[in-house]
């Protein structure tokens, strides 16, 4: 059991940069959840993907947030134009059909200087 | 709106003796409830469940109760060991997919 993999652990950038983080789920799971966490909150609810298929995005995610998950296994979250309130803990996480018990990777810290 | 509260930000405990976390929820239509344990620089582990049909789950050391009619659940170690050290997160969910989830209670048990 390789457990969900997240790349990469910490990403530094500019105002104003584009970034890209990486999921590689358990392999057998079908779904995928992105969600963000900020110093002293617990994680908040980003999208979450259904092999494939995107099927639900919470108001959080801007237009400046992009997810894909091309063929129902890894996914990516893409930040455009980042601004100082992005800075956060991104976590991915995954679960199979019906399970409410999500698995969670060790995230990727962003900070947005 | 915070629809999961967790109202304690830290707890300290003696090793050896009970730690009772504590969690209450507003949205009556969440069915699942969900324990996470969070060390530093990692993501939140999954540690216990129950079902809205159940009032009690345990598994080894650790005990969840639930309580509908207060919209309250509570985490019972026991006994607590320095390795519990960490922050708990109480999440729930209505529907199977999306966890909402409380802002943490950071544990210290003391040797």
């Amino acid at each position: 059991d390789t457990g969900v993999s997240q790349d990469p652990r910490h990403k530094i950038t500019k105002r104003g940069q584009n970034v890209t983080f990486r999921c590689d789920p358990i392999s057998e799971h079908n779904r995928l959840y992105w969600y963000r966490q900020t110093l002293g909150q617990g994680p908040e609810f980003l999208t979450y993907f259904q092999n494939e298929a995107q099927l639900e995005k919470s108001r959080l995610l801007s237009d400046r947030f992009s997810a894909e998950r091309p063929k129902g296994s890894f996914s990516t979250l893409e930040i455009q134009r980042t601004e100082q309130g992005d800075s956060a803990m991104y976590l991915c996480a995954s679960s199979g059909t019906g399970g409410e018990k999500l698995f969670f990777g060790s995230g990727t810290q962003l900070s947005v200087l | 709106d915070q629809q999961v509260k967790q109202n304690s930000p830290s707890l300290s405990v003696q090793e050896g003796r009970i730690s009772i976390l504590n969690c209450d929820y507003t949205n009556s239509m969440f069915d699942y409830f969900l324990w996470y344990k969070k060390y530093p620089a990692e993501g939140p582990t999954f540690l216990i469940s129950i079902s809205s049909i159940k009032d009690k789950n345990e598994d080894g050391r650790f005990t969840v109760f639930l309580n509908k009619s207060a919209k309250h659940l509570s985490l019972h170690i026991v006994p607590s060991q320095p390795g519990d050290s960490a922050v708990y997160f109480c999440a729930a969910t209505y529907g199977g997919y999306q966890l909402t989830f409380g802002k943490g209670t950071k544990l210290s048990v003391i040797p």
